[in-house]
């Protein structure tokens, strides 16, 4: 059974551009949530998906949007890119009812 | 709003000694407390979880961790520290509510040296 796993494992952007990041949640599992991990830095919650909605979501601007299709994998898009947003990025599935969060192996984004 | 505190950047221990790494949390209602640890350009790994029961519950690789409800503090501990333990340690916490989501320290640097 494969965990989660997300692409790709490394991306670098260009200020100003657009990114979308993929997860496939590990088998099971219907909810997914982003984190961004910044350098030194534990992660932070972005939103979780469930049911193909948003459930929750953090502290993170408008910039940050995301998607749920109807097998559970997730796509986190980020629009005009600014040098702060490089971070591992990181996706984590559960199944609902089910306590602890499945991570993958991340993103990492570097924007130049 | 819920919060995690590792009070310690770094911590060092000889190979075989007991190791302990510190957390202590904050959650409104029964808190979800959660140990993951992560290797260097990896994801998280799931060490041990504490939901309700037992205040001592025991995860993978020889780590236990011990919940303190009036300290609000949820330990990582193991006995003897090998050198392969050595990594980034994250204590993370979440509200009861299938809602809830998780809230990370900002972890804790464990060396152990030969």
């Amino acid at each position: 059974d494969a965990g989660v796993t997300q692409s790709p494992t490394h991306l670098i952007k260009t200020r100003g551009q657009q990114v979308t990041l993929r997860c496939s949640p590990k088998s099971g599992h219907d909810t997914v949530s982003w984190y961004q991990q910044a350098l030194g830095q534990g992660p932070q919650f972005i939103f979780q998906y469930y049911e193909e909605e948003e459930r929750q979501r953090g502290n993170f601007p408008d910039r940050f949007s995301g998607h749920q299709f109807p097998n559970y994998s997730s796509e986190l898009n980020v629009n005009a890119l600014l040098l702060g947003d490089s971070a591992l990025y990181l996706c984590a599935s559960r199944e609902t009812g089910n306590t602890e969060a499945f991570f993958g192996q991340g993103t990492r984004l570097t924007v130049v | 709003a819920q919060s995690v505190a590792q009070p310690e950047d770094q911590v060092n221990v000889a190979e075989g000694n007991p190791l302990t790494v510190k957390c202590t949390y904050s959650v409104s209602g029964n808190p979800y407390l959660f140990w993951y640890v992560q290797y260097p350009n990896r994801g998280l790994q799931f060490l041990l979880k504490y939901i309700t029961g037992d205040n001592l519950v025991k995860g993978s690789y020889g780590f236990e961790a011990e919940f303190n409800k009036s300290q609000t503090s949820f330990h990582l501990k193991k006995p003897s520290a090998l050198v392969s333990d050595s990594a980034l340690y994250f204590c993370a916490v979440r509200g009861a509510s299938g809602y809830s989501t998780l809230t990370f320290g900002k972890g804790t640097m464990l060396l152990v040296s030969p």
